[in-house]
């Protein structure tokens, strides 16, 4: 069955440096990939999407990676503050099918310290 | 921006009630999801809706039902609630040809 895999530990880096999230995926080819931040108690947000045929997506001192052959995105956050510090959750689309349908990762959650 | 609201932040019902959630969206989205979250299983999807009128399950269905009379509007429906459905339940839509999901902040439902 098609499963997703995000580091299962929290992340604590200091201030200022960069965070770099991974999500693994097995057993299918999504189209896209999505990242989405989420603040306790509240909804996701979305925050980048990257195609199949995309190596790379910026946005500000957001930055993903797509690499089909290792079935692995990168989130990396730059020069991280404080306020970066949320749960990211990666969700890659399936192929065949809907492909509205986004299957979620569990999330991995950042701690940027002062 | 787009604006997502659900009807409740917070919400205790006893076991067997009938329980509505509802969610509104002021984009004209079409397409229209409703998701649970818990602790260690992340976001399932309960059903969704691409159209007025039309559903489609997701991976949880049991124990739910939805209901999309006009597009902006999808409510779900817990014939009977039970302990078991207590959990957070988020809303999303996506605009046709889109694939981002546009989430509402949240419904806590507490079922005693």
């Amino acid at each position: 069955s098609q499963k997703i895999e995000q580091n299962s530990e929290a992340l604590n880096i200091q201030e200022g440096k960069t965070a770099t999230l991974t999500c693994n995926y097995t057993n299918y080819s999504p189209a896209y990939l999505q990242w989405y931040r989420q603040d306790p108690g509240r909804g996701p947000v979305f925050l980048l999407l990257i195609r199949e045929n995309e190596k790379e997506k910026r946005k500000e001192r957001l930055k993903v990676t797509f690499d089909t052959t290792l079935k692995q995105s990168l989130f990396h956050i730059t020069a991280s503050q404080p306020a970066d510090s949320a749960t990211y959750l990666c969700a890659p689309s399936p192929r065949a099918g809907n492909n509205r349908k986004l299957i979620w990762g569990l999330g991995t959650s950042l701690a940027v310290n002062p | 921006d787009v604006k997502v609201t659900q009807s409740s932040r917070y919400l205790v019902k006893r076991t067997g009630e009938k329980v509505f959630l509802e969610c509104v969206q002021d984009m004209d989205h079409e397409n229209m999801f409703w998701y649970r979250q818990d602790p260690g299983l992340g976001l399932r999807l309960i059903y969704f809706s691409y159209d007025v009128k039309m559903k489609e399950k997701g991976d949880i269905p049991e124990g739910y039902s939805v209901s999309r009379e006009k597009k902006e509007r999808f409510s779900l429906i817990l014939e009977s609630a039970s302990t078991n459905q207590t959990s957070m339940y988020l809303c999303a839509s996506t605009p046709s040809g889109r694939n981002e999901q546009f989430f509402g902040p949240g419904t806590r439902l507490t079922v005693l």
